[in-house]
């Protein structure tokens, strides 16, 4: 079965430091790759997203990803975080599952930001 | 994102009880889905329908069933609810032709706790 994989699952830094998520999938063919953000009592919104070309992806909010086939992988990352970013990240991609692309979600990781 | 709108919010009921939670859409996207969130699991796929005839289960529809009564409504119905549904459920939209298919918008989430 396809899997998504995001091996920290709390994170804590202070603001100004830099940050990069890592996520990992296990599908082999082709994928469409997207990274979701959950700010406190909200819902899901999406940050970035890959399908083809530049695998260097640029997001909302100063986030950025990328994509590298030969390691599976489609980290997050951002230079300079702000005590707004405290939220819960998800990894997510697409598995193909009887001709729909069913998005498979990582388990997240919750970023806590200190002033 | 007011435009996806979930009732109720929260609910706690007791076990064996029917639920149904709503969901409504004015983004008029052809696509809707239902995921429940647990901590540490990410969001996984219970249902998603792609119009208003067409319905699919996804990863864990077992003890949910759904109904698409119109473009901009898609219910999801516990018929004989017991402890390990306790979660938080969102509902999804997407468009055909913008969103590649993919849950680009979300409601802002119903907390289910069954006793």
């Amino acid at each position: 079965a396809q899997s998504v994989s995001q091996h920290n699952h709390h994170v804590i830094l202070s603001e100004a430091a830099s940050l990069e998520l890592g996520c990992n999938y296990s599908y082999g063919g082709t994928v469409n790759l997207f990274w979701y953000v959950q700010y406190p009592g909200q819902h899901l919104q999406l940050l970035l997203k890959y399908f083809s070309g530049d695998p260097l992806v640029k997001g909302i909010k100063g986030f950025e990803a990328e994509f590298i086939k030969s390691k599976f992988s489609f980290n997050l990352r951002k230079p300079s975080v702000q005590w707004s970013d405290t939220a819960e990240y998800f990894c997510a991609v697409t598995s193909l599952s009887g001709g729909y692309n069913k998005l498979i979600f990582g388990a997240g990781t919750r970023l806590a930001v200190h002033p | 994102d007011a435009d996806v709108t979930q009732t109720p919010r929260n609910r706690i009921t007791k076990t064996g009880k029917r639920i149904m939670l709503e969901c409504s859409q004015t983004k008029g996207h052809d696509r809707m889905y239902w995921y429940r969130q647990d901590p540490g699991l990410g969001l996984q796929l219970i249902y998603y329908s792609f119009d208003v005839k067409d319905i699919n289960k996804g990863e864990i529809s077992d003890g949910y069933s759904v109904s698409r009564q119109a473009q901009a409504k898609f219910s999801l119905s516990l018929e004989s609810a017991i402890p390990n549904q306790t979660a938080l459920y969102f509902c999804a939209t997407s468009d055909l032709f913008r969103d590649s298919n993919q849950p680009q918008h979300f409601g802002d989430g119903t907390r289910l706790s069954i006793l």
